[in-house]
């Protein structure tokens, strides 16, 4: 079945980076976006961007231009989100998710909804 | 961005009663080339990552019990559970992906 694994829970200190893995199993890697999505305590979802992990194209929501940097290693099957110069409110649970896609007729896209998500990676931001 | 507005922020409904959440989105999701409402629902309970319940607004997702039922078109969208029952305890979401997605502040649903 298709899974999505992500590395454990991370403790960082303001201005610092933190890079989270993501390893999926079960499909066809570079057949499919993946998306990161994440949820501050106690809060709701905030979409943060996708990576083609055929072509390691990636589109960033602008909140986070210059601060995120989507990666991946088709040897692995694992797409990578960094995130420089944190600060507190970076506080989160970091999420990958799945894009299924869709085809009409004899075209596919990319659909930007998610199915299935990681587990989730908790970054902790504190001095 | 296009703005989701869910009502109510919280409901407590009994046991095999129906409990309705809705979604509002700021500007129509609808697109009219294809006829297709670009919204989708995940539910998330304590604890664990948001699992996809409906895509398109109303196409159910593969193991989504048939209690549950997405609909509505344009703007306004609703998530209906017909019998609540004790496992649906969880925070619901809906999120267009008509532009750069967006998602509902989320409504939380308790047991009465």
């Amino acid at each position: 079945q298709v899974q999505l694994v992500q590395s454990g829970a991370e403790v960082k200190k303001p201005g610092a980076s933190v890079k989270v893995s993501c390893k999926a199993s079960g499909y066809t890697f570079t057949a499919y976006y993946m998306h990161w999505v994440r949820q501050a305590p106690g809060q709701g979802l905030e979409w943060m961007g996708w990576i083609n992990p055929n072509s390691g194209g990636t589109n960033y929501v602008q909140k986070f231009q210059g601060r995120v940097t989507m990666t991946r290693d088709t040897s692995i099957s694992t797409a990578y989100m960094e995130l420089s110069r944190l600060r507190s409110d970076d506080t989160a649970v970091y999420y990958c998710a799945r894009d299924p896609g869709y085809c009409i007729g004899s075209s596919c896209y990319n659909g930007n909804w998610f199915d299935p998500w990681g587990q989730g990676t908790l970054v902790t931001v504190s001095s | 961005d296009i703005v989701m507005t869910q009502s109510p922020d919280s409901l407590a409904v009994s046991l095999g009663e129906r409990a309705t959440i809705n979604c509002k989105s700021s500007q129509s999701v609808l697109y009219i080339s294809n006829n297709k409402n670009y919204l989708t629902w995940y539910q998330q309970r304590p604890g664990q990552p948001p699992k996809l319940l409906f895509y398109w607004a109303s196409t159910r997702e593969s193991g989504v019990p048939d209690r549950f039922s997405g609909s509505g078109s344009g703007t306004d969208f609703t998530l209906t559970i017909s019998s609540l029952q004790a496992e649906d305890v969880a925070v619901y979401y809906c999120q267009q992906y008509y532009s750069t997605p967006t998602f509902g502040q989320g409504t939380k649903v308790e047991i009465k």
